[in-house]
């Protein structure tokens, strides 16, 4: 069984469109994130929900907007898309309330393409 | 400023040699966790190992083996007998106390030639 997925695992889409990336966890954790990992392989947090509640919403333009409809979930909504959206997106979840320290596990990773 | 660096961008060696990754942080915190991952070229992220501040002892899990010093603030790892799936970029990160926010070094690709 996943512990992470998310669908779907690649996207192509063309500039201007609005697209949407599901997470879902079956770990029983309190806290997912979403992160962005561009092309020199960098890894950048998002943002986070603690139980439906955003904790860390990073310096992210406004067309990206979380949407975590339980703890088991957290959908990344993108409106607008733009060339620089082009990255590999991740979802991870962790157990407790967010608070520093807890393992973080991953996701597979959605790959958008933005022509 | 940068939290985590990983000077070695890539690393090649050979099939049955020793390897360390380097992996240098920064926090004023007094209670932080380090964590290591492998991300293989199929693209996921694999959790290897998590430290906290107040644990300095190194560990051993296999061929891995990681080294804490705080003195010189440094967590790095070491493949020893390094095999060709070990081929990957390893991730080194750092979590503060208030949230669960990782800061991720640039990562080190390591080539493993048979």
């Amino acid at each position: 069984d996943t512990a992470v997925s998310q669908t779907p695992k690649y996207l192509v889409t063309q500039m201007g469109n609005d697209k949407s990336i599901k997470c879902e966890q079956n770990l029983g954790h309190d806290t997912m994130y979403w992160y962005k990992q561009d092309s020199k392989k960098f890894l950048k947090i998002m943002f986070s929900y603690n139980n439906k509640e955003l904790i860390i919403n990073e310096t992210v333009p406004n067309r990206f907007s979380p949407k975590s409809p339980d703890k088991a979930h957290l959908n990344l909504h993108i409106n607008s898309l733009e060339l620089g959206d082009s990255a590999v997106y991740f979802c991870a979840s962790s157990q407790a309330g967010g608070e520093g320290g807890d393992t973080q596990y991953f996701g597979p990773g959605t790959r958008l393409t933005v022509l | 400023a940068q939290k985590v660096t990983q000077a070695q961008t890539e690393i090649s060696v050979v099939e049955k040699e020793d390897v360390t990754l380097d992996c240098v942080y920064e926090t004023r915190d007094t209670t932080y966790y380090l964590f290591w991952y492998k991300q293989p070229p199929s693209g996921e992220l694999v959790f290897l190992i998590r430290r906290n501040s107040f644990d300095e002892q190194n560990e051993i899990s296999g061929r891995y083996s990681w080294n804490f010093q705080k003195s010189t603030s440094s967590f790095n790892f070491t493949i020893t007998a390094s095999q060709v799936v070990d081929s990957a970029v390893y991730f080194c990160a750092l979590t503060e106390v208030n949230f669960n926010k990782f800061y991720f070094g640039s990562g080190t690709k390591l080539n493993v030639k048979p």
